[in-house]
């Protein structure tokens, strides 16, 4: 069973800059699994960032950024702000199936 | 503006069949080749892709719900809805559909519906 990975939880400042990863079971996370990146906050509905590792959509603020880091997909919050803490999950796609990560708890302290 | 809004029962019998309707407003569920997603999150947990179907019928599941599972598009009604079979307490969550899914953006998503498996 393909089994994808994030950091349970990070801590970031205000003002800072902090980087979620995503890492597949099955081997480096290319453009081919067209990474997604999701945030949720309680009792909300996830709300869409990242498609197709680096792509935003069109309510994605520039803060937000995707790319691809030493084989895992990696989403960097550049001048984190109090609201983006949040959960925050990844979603990779594997020919078929797709597979969301167990998520990454964002303090912002 | 997109929307997609989650219908059905909120309690279901363990055994039996849960079943839920995703209808989309302000879009053609048929326009511009979209998949169109079912997604659950149990309780305190993460979230877990349950299936996609294309505007055309065709249809992916998660390979661990694929004996239970059915997805179905209604183009007339500009609906789609989930179907999972022979539930348990384990199939407690807030289920969720959205646009896109394979190799697709997920971008718009409903706001969630809660179905609880209990006796």
């Amino acid at each position: 069973q393909t089994v994808v990975t994030q950091e349970p939880s990070l801590t970031v400042s205000p003002g800072g800059t902090v980087t979620l990863t995503c890492a597949s079971s099955t081997g480096a996370v290319t453009s081919g699994y067209y990474p997604n990146w999701f945030q949720q906050k309680p009792g909300q509905a996830p709300r869409a960032l990242i498609y197709s590792t680096s792509n935003k959509h069109s309510w994605t603020p520039d803060r937000f950024s995707g790319s691809l880091l030493g084989g895992k997909a990696a989403l960097t919050l550049s001048g984190v702000q109090p609201e983006d803490e949040a959960e925050y999950y990844c979603l990779l796609y594997y020919g078929g199936t797709q597979v969301f990560g167990g998520g990454t708890k964002l303090t912002v302290l | 503006q997109l929307q997609l809004q989650e219908s059905g029962p909120g309690l279901v019998k363990p055994s039996e069949t849960l079943s839920l309707t995703c209808t989309v407003s302000g879009g053609s569920i048929s326009s511009n080749s979209y998949y169109w997603g079912w997604i659950r999150q149990p309780p305190g947990k993460g979230l877990e892709w349950i299936g996609s179907i294309y505007y055309s019928g065709s249809t992916y599941y998660n390979p661990s719900l694929k004996s239970r599972v059915t997805i179905s598009v209604d183009t007339s009604k500009n609906q789609f809805s989930l179907k999972l079979s022979s539930v348990t307490a384990a199939d407690t969550a807030v289920y969720y559909c959205a646009r896109g899914g394979q190799w697709e953006p997920v971008d718009y998503w409903g706001q969630g519906t809660l179905v609880t498996v209990s006796s």
